[in-house]
């Protein structure tokens, strides 16, 4: 069954970077784009990206462009998201998602998510 | 980018009650590209309906949905115990892809 994996909680500093991983399961992984999606605390969902795991490229919000970075290791199915210059705005959880449809089923997979915390 | 706009902000309704949430966006768009989400504390959203009106595999059948260009709406035909949660638009037809600020429907 299709599955995400995403890396564990982190705690950074302001000005710092952080590197999260979205490993895939159970589906091709280059057949479907990769969403990044984050959540501050008690806000709804805020979209940030999308990575196309076969041909590397991607796309993110305009807010986000020039800190963020999607990048994929095809060899162990694995998606990253990295973000700089972090500020305390950023402390949310973090998620990877994919959607499409699968012997025509349409499906929508997330990962667990993954809590960033900026704090000094 | 496209606005999402959602109301009410909470619904207060009971056990067998009906629930309908709006979805409001600040220009039109096809109604191939909305969707709906629904969200209990510490998961990650769960797709209910897709295309504004096709249920994702597993949605129950009380869900429904409908709508289209700017106005769009969720229908819990009569409310069970598991359905009380966040509930989230979401336009993923044009970049950036934008949801809804959310409705919590809590029991009364």
């Amino acid at each position: 069954q299709m599955q995400l994996v995403q890396s564990g909680a982190e705690i950074k500093r302001p000005g710092a970077s952080v590197k999260i991983s979205c490993k895939a399961s159970g589906y091709t992984f280059t057949s479907y784009d990769i969403n990044w999606v984050r959540q501050a605390p008690g806000q709804g969902p805020e979209w940030m990206g999308w990575l196309n795991p076969n041909r590397g490229n991607s796309g993110s919000r305009q807010k986000f462009q020039g800190r963020v970075t999607m990048t994929r290791n095809t060899s162990i199915t694995t998606a990253y998201l990295e973000l700089s210059s972090l500020t305390s705005e950023d402390t949310a959880v973090y998620y990877c998602a994919v959607r499409g449809y699968s012997d025509s089923i349409y499906f929508d997979y997330w990962g667990q998510g993954t809590l960033v915390t900026v704090s000094s | 980018e496209i606005v999402l706009t959602q109301s009410p902000g909470t619904l207060s309704l009971s056990p067998g009650e009906r629930a309908t949430l709006s979805c409001r966006a600040s220009q039109s768009f096809s109604s191939s590209y909305l969707a709906w989400f629904q969200q209990k504390p510490g998961q990650p959203p769960r797709l209910l309906m897709y295309g504004a009106s096709n249920r994702a595999s597993g949605t129950p059948d009380r869900f429904s949905g409908s709508g289209s260009g700017t106005d769009f709406t969720l229908t819990i035909s009569r409310l069970e115990p598991e359905d009380f949660a966040v509930y989230y638009c979401q336009q993923y037809g044009t970049s950036p892809k934008t949801f809804g600020q959310g409705t919590k429907v809590e029991m009364k």
